[in-house]
């Protein structure tokens, strides 16, 4: 069955630090894949997404890329600002929709 | 103009009371779904709907009974609240039916506490 695996949290990084955040997926056919964010105290936001092998996602200075072969779609971003705490969210569609586990990520000045 | 909008935002009730939370979309979406969040934000589909038709319907007690009046609202009745039913509940709507999902949009949570 089709299934999100992210890298557990939290993870606490400081401003301007590089940021990578695993995501490895299991899915039968050719999901859509998505990063969503979640601010404290909101419902999740999409980030940015990815339709088929090869694609980039990018928004806000995140980015990621859907890797067939290595069945990944990890977020990184360069440089990460205090107002990137959040919880980030891998997911995958095909007949339904799969969500990771969710990492936490707190940036301190 | 709001996408996705639940009300309430935070519902206090006590053990054994019935509620209801409220969804509504105006993005014209085919499909609205329940989520529940726990405390450690892990996010558990409870039930989606496809123009008004249950399409998913996990393993959720039937204390929990969806209701779609038409394809915008998709509202989510409670009967004999427990406190592990504390959690955040989401509602969410995307394009597309079971062959096809596109990306969903969630509204801001209702936040539920049973004392």
């Amino acid at each position: 069955g089709n299934s999100v695996t992210q890298m557990e949290g939290p993870v606490t990084l400081s401003e301007e630090a590089f940021l990578t955040i695993n995501c490895t997926y299991t899915a039968t056919g050719y999901p859509s894949l998505f990063w969503y964010v979640q601010y404290p105290g909101e419902g999740l936001q999409l980030l940015l997404k990815a339709t088929k092998a090869d694609d980039k996602g990018s928004n806000k200075g995140f980015e990621a890329t859907y890797r067939k072969e290595t069945t990944s779609f990890h977020l990184e971003k360069g440089s990460v600002q205090v107002s990137d705490s959040a919880v980030y969210f891998c997911a995958l569609t095909g007949n339904q929709f799969y969500f990771g586990t969710g990492t936490s990520l707190t940036v301190i000045p | 103009d709001t996408a996705v909008s639940q009300t309430p935002k935070y519902l206090v009730t006590q053990m054994g009371n019935d509620k209801s939370i409220k969804c509504e979309q105006n993005l014209g979406h085919d499909t609205m779904y329940w989520y529940k969040q726990d405390s450690k934000k892990f996010l558990k589909i409870m039930f989606s709907y496809n123009n008004k038709e249950l399409i998913i319907n996990e393993t959720v007690p039937n204390r929990f009974s969806p209701k779609s009046p038409d394809k915008a609202h998709l509202n989510l009745h409670i009967n004999s609240l427990e406190l592990g039913d504390s959690a955040v509940y989401f509602c969410a709507s995307s394009q597309g039916g079971l062959a096809k999902l596109y990306e969903q949009y969630f509204g801001p949570g209702t936040r539920l506490t049973v004392t």
